[in-house]
């Protein structure tokens, strides 16, 4: 079975440019989640959707940030415009009900 | 007081040792607890579901307990390949909130 699907791998950008992570969930996944980890922070929660309605987006940093998930099968996170402080690692994860979650390779960001 | 606490280590310990690492969590509501393992520069993956009366897989126990809402995983018999950091995970429905991990190396 495939994955959770995530690309790019790596992203580098001057800051004020516009970035776009996109993610293909598990199929049959109703579940799906942007988390961003940093050696300081750890992972944290940017926001999850519930069958492609967004649940809470309480954990997205700002309005630089937002998420879309337009059909079960695709969703992305935008930075726009990004800074150098959103260098990170961004995953994706799904999940279906309350099973565990199934987390993407990651998109590694660095904003120069 | 932070959702979940983990002591971020590292865990030097020589292989064949037994090591344990404890988790906190703050929210008395919560109902599903789950330990991952992150590689270098890989995503996390699921290492075991904790269950309240406490489960075995292979080399690796984990333990809860409600009244002092700590989650314990122990590693008996340690390989090398066990170097990782190991995330707890705690949640009330979703999402998922993760502590910030403890890094173990296993030394030959």
């Amino acid at each position: 079975d495939a994955g959770v699907i995530q690309s790019p791998r790596h992203e580098v950008t001057e800051m004020g440019q516009e970035v776009t992570l996109r993610c293909k969930p598990i199929s049959g996944h109703n579940s799906l989640f942007w988390y961003r980890q940093t050696m300081m922070r750890g992972l944290e929660l940017l926001i999850y959707f519930n069958n492609n309605v967004p649940i809470d987006d309480s954990g997205m940093p700002e309005d630089r940030f937002s998420a879309k998930m337009p059909n079960a099968s695709f969703s992305t996170l935008k930075i726009q415009p990004s800074e150098p402080r959103d260098s990170a690692v961004y995953f994706c994860a799904s999940s279906f009900l309350n099973s565990p979650l199934h987390f993407g390779n990651g998109t590694r960001l660095t904003v120069t | 007081r932070k959702e979940v606490e983990q002591d971020p280590g590292p865990f030097n310990v020589p292989e064949g040792a037994t090591v344990a690492f404890n988790c906190t969590y703050s929210n008395s509501a919560s109902q599903s607890f789950f330990w991952y393992r992150q590689d270098c520069r890989k995503e996390p993956k699921l290492l075991m579901s904790v269950y309240s009366s406490g489960n075995e897989d292979g080399r690796f126990t984990a333990q809860l307990n409600r009244a002092s809402q700590y989650i314990s995983l122990l590693i008996r018999d340690s390989k090398l390949s066990d170097s990782a950091t190991y995330l707890c995970v705690v949640t009330v429905n979703t999402p998922l909130v993760f502590g910030k991990g403890t890094r173990l190396s296993v030394i030959a």
